[in-house]
């Protein structure tokens, strides 16, 4: 079981850029979740996925949209990059609600 | 004031102490996880408990229901222990997504 796979793992972008960052889970579970990390601020929910088919924004949505292509991938897009995206970005999953997250590694996003 | 705060939010420790991190939170729960973040890493849960404590090996989290209260325990505190640990909790009744505290910074030194 590889758990939550993340890729990549570092990206550079020039303001107005676009791209996606990839999450995948091999554990069969129903929700996934993108996260910011950002100093001082904590973990903040961008978007999850409750169950394939279905997304929600969370906390900080905007310049932002996701996509959940099948049950184990969850992917987030960034259509304009912008400084104010420079973070650290981690997917999770869970079973269903009441059981633990599991989190991926991270992609470290630098936009200048 | 946010919901999940930690206390302390550094913490520098000698190798072998013991060493507590405390949570409160103002909203009612249906459970509450502790994870752990080593620099430049990912994140690793540590516990999800929503009453009474557990245990694993060094580690130890108790949670006390009614005062809205976590603390997390490492006994004989080693260097490899240095990271951020985080508290969070699921809010009762909800869809349930996480409230994340700012996280606890521990360096314990040799």
């Amino acid at each position: 079981n590889a758990g939550v796979t993340q890729t990549p793992k570092f990206q550079v972008l020039k303001t107005g850029q676009s791209m996606t960052l990839q999450c995948a889970q091999d554990m069969n579970h129903n929700s996934m979740y993108w996260y910011r990390q950002d100093p001082g601020m904590g973990l903040r929910l961008i978007y999850y996925s409750a169950s394939e088919g279905t997304t929600d924004k969370g906390e900080v949505p905007n310049g932002y949209n996701v996509s959940r292509l099948n049950k184990r991938e969850f992917s987030l897009r960034l259509e304009s990059a912008a400084p104010s995206q420079t973070s650290v970005y981690f997917c999770a999953s869970r079973l269903n609600k009441g059981y633990e997250q599991y989190f991926g590694p991270g992609t470290r996003l630098t936009v200048t | 004031k946010n919901e999940v705060e930690q206390s302390p939010q550094n913490l520098t420790a000698q190798e072998g102490e013991f060493i507590t991190i405390n949570c409160s939170y103002s909203v009612g729960i249906s459970a509450l996880h502790w994870l752990q973040q080593h620099p430049g890493g990912g994140i690793v849960s540590l516990f999800m408990l929503s009453s009474g404590k557990k245990k694993h090996g060094r580690l130890i989290a108790t949670i006390n229901i009614q005062e809205k209260h976590s603390s997390l325990h490492i006994t004989a505190s080693h260097p490899r222990d240095s990271a951020v640990y985080i508290c969070a909790v699921y809010p009762g009744g909800s869809q349930g997504n996480l409230i994340f505290g700012k996280g606890t910074k521990l360096s314990v030194k040799p």
